[in-house]
């Protein structure tokens, strides 16, 4: 069963910086690309971030462009997300999610599954 | 950006009735989007992927349709469990956007 949890959430003064994970288990980690979504509390889904299998390739939302950085250790089976200069507008429920393809190209690729969550909350 | 705007964005409806919700993107994105559903405090499901393709375990009463700029999510005889909100995705650009969302409730 493909499982991806996340961790590294949690309350953080504005422009201080955090670490999320992802640790993905039950198939070939190092064969997929990965995302990060996130979503404000009561909001919609928000794309952030994604990187390719090998690790070579990386995307982001130019809400995130240049303060966010996505990595991923394909020995550990894990994704992160950098974060640094968080604003307030950063508070939101952070989801990896596993993609379809072993590349971000643009076309027929999809978002399946997901983790459950951890919660950034931006604050003084 | 490719903006996805759904609509409507909130749908009150009985069990057993049959819904349609619309996603609408600002260009054609051909076939690619996808269909997710939400519910309270759970990850986002994946349910069509490629705008018709039902992901599997999802029940047959889901169907999707559309390419181009213009697609819908039809639910054909709403179970209790269906109540949640759904969310378009657009896969056509690198730069991914969703839809703004559709909540489902009870009549």
């Amino acid at each position: 069963e493909v499982q991806l949890v996340e961790s590294g959430g949690g309350l953080v003064q504005p422009g201080n910086s955090l670490r999320l994970s992802c640790a993905a288990s039950g198939f070939t980690f190092s064969s997929y690309a990965m995302a990060w979504v996130r979503q404000a509390p009561g909001k919609g889904l928000e794309w952030v971030s994604g990187i390719s299998g090998s690790g070579a390739n990386t995307y982001y939302a130019d809400s995130v462009k240049g303060r966010f950085t996505i990595s991923r250790d394909n020995s550990k089976n894990a994704l992160y997300l950098q974060m640094n200069s968080l604003r307030a507008g950063d508070t939101a429920v952070y989801y990896c999610a596993k993609d379809s393809l072993n590349t971000m190209i643009r076309g027929r690729r999809w978002f399946d599954p997901w983790g459950q969550g951890t919660l950034v909350t931006v604050s003084s | 950006d490719i903006q996805m705007t759904q609509s409507p964005s909130s749908l009150s409806a009985s069990v057993g009735d049959r819904v349609t919700i619309t996603c609408r993107a600002s260009q054609t994105i051909s076939s690619y989007l996808n269909w997710y559903q939400q519910k309270p405090g759970k990850a986002p499901r994946l349910l069509i992927y490629a705008a018709s393709s039902l992901q599997s375990g999802v029940p047959s009463r889901f169907s999707g349709s559309g390419s181009g700029t213009d697609f819908t999510l039809t639910i054909s005889s709403l179970q209790p469990e269906d109540f949640a909100t759904y969310y378009c995705q657009q896969t056509y650009s690198t730069s991914i956007t969703f839809g703004q969302g559709t909540r489902l409730e009870i009549k």
